[in-house]
């Protein structure tokens, strides 16, 4: 059983049209995540969203909006979707370690975006 | 600020032979490091991490690293290198008092039989 899924895995459109990924864990975790990987593998943190609320928002194009239902769901929805919006997005989720440490990040296998 | 450079974009090594991935990093504080890894079309995985117990971490797959304050390193090593081994490695730390991870830009391990 996948801990957190990723719908779709590939995504190609043109630019300008919005496009949504979805996002799901079934850890029972309280946190989870959108990162961004450029094609040469640099990993940078969107969003992170503690039980349904946002605590990091990244400076990113306010045409990317992050969306909870509910903590075991965040969703990310992109307008205007431009050439640069090309990558890998991952999704992740963790539980906070003993003393409030950070816990381990559990990534989906991620989707990649095309933009033409 | 909290940074980390991974040293090396790529490392090469035959399979059987020592695997030395290098990590140094950049805090104020006592910082949390771990090392990820990434293999080809999937997500990234939690290898091994320190958060100020014991300076020599042991990880999955055989893989320890080493938590040095005084060279401000946190080096990741294996004695034997397998072919299965060969993915992207990050190291990573936290950022003081905010639930941000920095991750390092990458160590592409190849393994060749």
């Amino acid at each position: 059983d996948t801990a957190v899924s990723q719908t779709p895995k590939y995504l190609v459109t043109q630019m300008g049209n919005d496009k949504s990924i979805k996002c799901e864990q079934n850890l029972g975790h309280d946190t989870m995540y959108w990162y961004k990987q450029d094609s040469k593998k640099f990993l940078k943190i969107m969003f992170s969203y503690n039980n349904k609320e946002l605590i990091i928002n990244e400076t990113v194009p306010n045409r990317f909006s992050p969306k909870s239902p509910d903590k075991a769901h965040l969703n990310l929805h992109i307008n205007s979707l431009e050439l640069g919006d090309s990558a890998v997005y991952f999704c992740a989720s963790s539980q906070p370690g003993a003393g409030g440490a950070h816990g381990e990040l559990f990534f989906g296998e991620g989707s990649r975006l095309t933009v033409l | 600020a909290q940074s980390v450079t991974q040293l090396d974009s790529h490392v090469s090594v035959s399979e059987g032979t020592p695997v030395l991935l290098r990590c140094n990093y950049s805090s104020s504080y006592s910082p949390s490091l771990f090392w990820y890894v990434q293999h080809p079309n999937k997500g990234l995985q939690l290898l091994l991490k320190y958060t100020s117990a014991a300076t020599l971490v042991k990880g999955i797959n055989g893989f320890e690293a080493e938590f040095k304050k005084s060279e401000t390193s946190f080096h990741l090593t294996k004695p034997s290198a397998h072919m299965s081994d060969a993915a992207e490695y990050f190291c990573v730390v936290t950022l003081y008092n905010t639930d941000k991870l920095i991750f390092g830009t990458g160590t592409r391990l190849q393994v060749f039989p």
